[in-house]
């Protein structure tokens, strides 16, 4: 299988700030990643895919970027509604797994 | 609009089977497939498995094979997931989620569904 090694696993930040989580993955895995973020008591939702694509209706202040193995997704400017768990996905080769999350929260 | 809607939450015994429901609506149910992803509580997503709601192509985790079963009915666009031979570590949010049949991600979820082994 597939290891996503995502860090850090908390993270605590400022309004405003930009927030980095970052995906490693254990071998190529191309495009083929997405970021989620999870609520409590909520479902994941969608907000990147294909690496680098905005899912509908996600505020552009989230971008997501490759360098290699290496997956990034970035909040430009943290805001109240940004706090929640970040998950990876990869879907390049089945069992599709994901990242062990990102808890973040406001300082 | 899309939505999927699990079953409610489920109380069982160890050594018991559950058998949980995804119903979708908002679009053709055979043209996706219902995936099925694991929470366990304060933790992370285990991908259990996919079926092809049209073809009846099912895809398990190896994790998983033995524990999950899959089907589904058309008439009612219902996808079902059973899980056998129940432990404590089986005790988790169950998800469905609606997924591309080859390679991709989860644009919509169910609400989930809480499942707790315990005597």
């Amino acid at each position: 299988d597939i290891q996503m090694t995502q860090s850090p696993a908390s993270l605590s930040a400022s309004l405003e700030e930009i927030v980095t989580i970052t995906c490693q993955a254990s071998q190529n895995i191309g495009n083929w990643l997405a970021w989620y973020q999870q609520k409590p008591g909520k479902s994941p939702q969608l907000l990147i895919y294909g690496t680098t694509s905005l899912a509908d209706g996600v505020p552009s202040r989230f971008s997501g970027s490759r360098s290699g193995t290496q997956y990034s997704l970035k909040i430009s400017r943290l805001q109240v509604e940004d706090i929640g768990i970040y998950y990876c996905q990869q879907a390049s080769s089945t069992p599709w797994t994901f990242g062990g999350g990102t808890k973040l929260e406001l300082k | 609009q899309v939505q999927l809607q699990q079953s409610g939450a489920e109380l069982v015994k160890p050594g018991s089977s559950v058998k949980m429901s995804c119903k979708a609506s908002g679009y053709t149910f055979t043209s996706y497939y219902i995936y099925w992803i694991k929470q366990r509580p304060g933790q992370g997503l285990e991908w259990i498995g996919r079926i092809g709601p049209g073809s009846g192509d099912t895809n398990y985790n190896e994790k998983f094979k033995g524990k999950a079963t899959f089907t589904v009915d058309k008439s009612s666009s219902t996808a079902y997931m059973q899980l056998s031979s129940l432990t404590p570590e089986d005790t988790a949010v169950y998800y469905c989620a609606r997924g591309p049949a080859t390679r991709g991600w989860f644009a919509y979820w169910g609400q989930g569904t809480l499942v707790t082994v315990s005597s």
